[in-house]
């Protein structure tokens, strides 16, 4: 069974400081990696998604980085503003057609 | 604008009682899903659909049923057999679901609370 661990639960951070978030699974037999955003009270908005056959996906000041052997993911985001204060939840699909969670990384960038 | 919509944002359910979720999404995509959504977890899958009047249980189906009678809704009812169902619900759809590198999309959510 895929475990999804996101480690810390909650981040704060001063605004122009760089964020590392980090995503770690068990099973590296995976199709894809998403990451998303979720505001409080929302759904989730889709940041960033890496195949299998990718390293690292890239959108604006967004960076994720995947390595399948070592079962992680990491989501960078640079130059931190206050409006990127969220939860971040990133998400793996096997072959089938689920996708595991894990329960996000909530942070606060500080004005 | 095309996107997910679902209704009502908050619901009350009276013991005994069940209630349905509305999720209605105007992107033309084949795969719907339904998802529970708990403080401190990851989202859990409750049930999904391929096509139309066809879909399939989740990780945790018991006390929940659906519908796909249109491609554009797939709504989710709440049964009195829930014995937990305070949580925030999320609707999503995609392209296609078999091997498919497309994201899933998801609505606002809907909040539902026991009276």
């Amino acid at each position: 069974k895929q475990e999804v661990t996101q480690i810390p639960a909650a981040l704060s951070v001063p605004e122009g400081e760089n964020l590392v978030l980090n995503c770690s699974f068990t099973d590296s037999a995976i199709y894809n990696l998403q990451w998303f955003r979720q505001d409080p009270g929302k759904g989730l908005t889709s940041l960033l998604l890496i195949q299998s056959s990718q390293r690292e996906q890239t959108s604006g000041r967004l960076n994720a980085s995947l390595d399948k052997s070592s079962g992680r993911s990491t989501l960078y985001i640079a130059a931190s503003q206050p409006g990127d204060s969220a939860t971040y939840l990133c998400a793996v699909r096997p072959g089938d057609y689920k996708l595991s969670f894990g329960a996000g990384t909530t942070v606060t960038v500080r004005a | 604008d095309g996107g997910i919509t679902q209704s009502p944002k908050y619901l009350f359910r009276k013991e005994g009682q069940n209630v349905t979720l509305s999720c209605e999404q105007n992107l033309n995509h084949d795969a719907m899903y339904w998802y529970r959504q708990d403080p401190g977890q990851g989202l859990r899958l409750i049930y999904y659909s391929q096509i139309v009047n066809d879909f399939q249980k989740g990780d945790i189906a018991e006390g929940y049923s659906v519908s796909r009678e249109k491609k554009e809704s797939f709504p989710l009812t709440v049964t009195s057999a829930q014995k937990n169902p305070t949580a925030f619900y999320l609707c999503a759809s995609s392209i296609e679901q078999d091997y498919s590198n497309q994201p899933q999309h998801f609505g606002d959510g809907t909040r539902l609370s026991i009276l």
